[in-house]
């Protein structure tokens, strides 16, 4: 199973700031990496898939690397809306597993 | 436009069972593998099953192997997870996920909103 080790749990940051949140799993997931946004009282919300890959409709603002054990999700020009818990997940290999979370707070 | 609705969580006793429902809709149900995750309150996310667009293949994990079982029915464009033997530990929002993929994942694009179980006496 493979375990994926998110920081970190929190963070706060002000308007504009760009903060970065990394992912890393306990072994190699080459691309397979997907970035999720979860707001209070919602479901989560694909952001990012394939390690870089944006989703339709998610803003430039919000950018992922990596390859193979060590994965970053940046957030630039952080606005209130951003204020959520991020995850990553790793689907190179069943079972699926998550990041603990990292709490941004704007 | 692609959305998933979920259904049938409510209040259950220990050890009784459950079965859960997602329609999904805007897609092409059986081209999509389906995957249910669930978020104990306060905590983070848990992958729990999968099936593939067939149907023919499914997996899950180790807290729920031999007590949960995923299945489909393409012609109602709806997956179900069917939970017996419920522990207190499976108290969660339970949410079903689109797969970008029809057999192995390639992630998960499309959530539903999710449905509640609480188990307890």
């Amino acid at each position: 199973e493979i375990q994926l080790t998110q920081t970190p749990s929190s963070l706060s940051a002000s308007v504009g700031d760009t903060v970065t949140i990394t992912c890393r799993a306990s072994q190699v997931i080459h691309h397979y990496m997907g970035w999720f946004q979860q707001r209070p009282g919602e479901a989560p919300k694909s952001l990012i898939y394939s390690a870089s890959t944006l989703e339709n409709g998610v803003p430039s603002k919000f950018s992922g690397r990596g390859s193979g054990t060590d994965f970053t999700l940046t957030i630039s020009s952080l606005q209130p809306e951003d204020s959520a818990t991020y995850y990553c997940q790793q689907y190179s290999t069943y079972p699926l597993s998550f990041g603990g979370g990292t709490k941004v707070q704007i | 436009e692609v959305q998933l609705l979920e259904s049938g969580g409510g209040l259950v006793q220990p050890g009784k069972s459950l079965r859960l429902s997602c329609v999904g809709s805007g897609f092409s149900f059986h081209s999509s593998a389906m995957s249910w995750v669930r978020q104990a309150p306060g905590k983070g996310l848990e992958w729990v099953s999968a099936i593939t667009g067939s149907g023919a293949g499914n997996q899950y994990a180790d807290s729920v192997k031999g007590r949960f079982i995923i299945s489909r029915d393409n012609s109602k464009n709806t997956v179900y997870l069917q939970m017996n033997r419920l522990r207190a530990e499976d108290t969660a929002v339970y949410y079903c996920a689109k797969d970008r993929s029809s057999g192995s994942s390639l992630g998960l694009d499309v959530w539903g909103q999710g449905t509640t179980v609480t188990v307890s006496s």
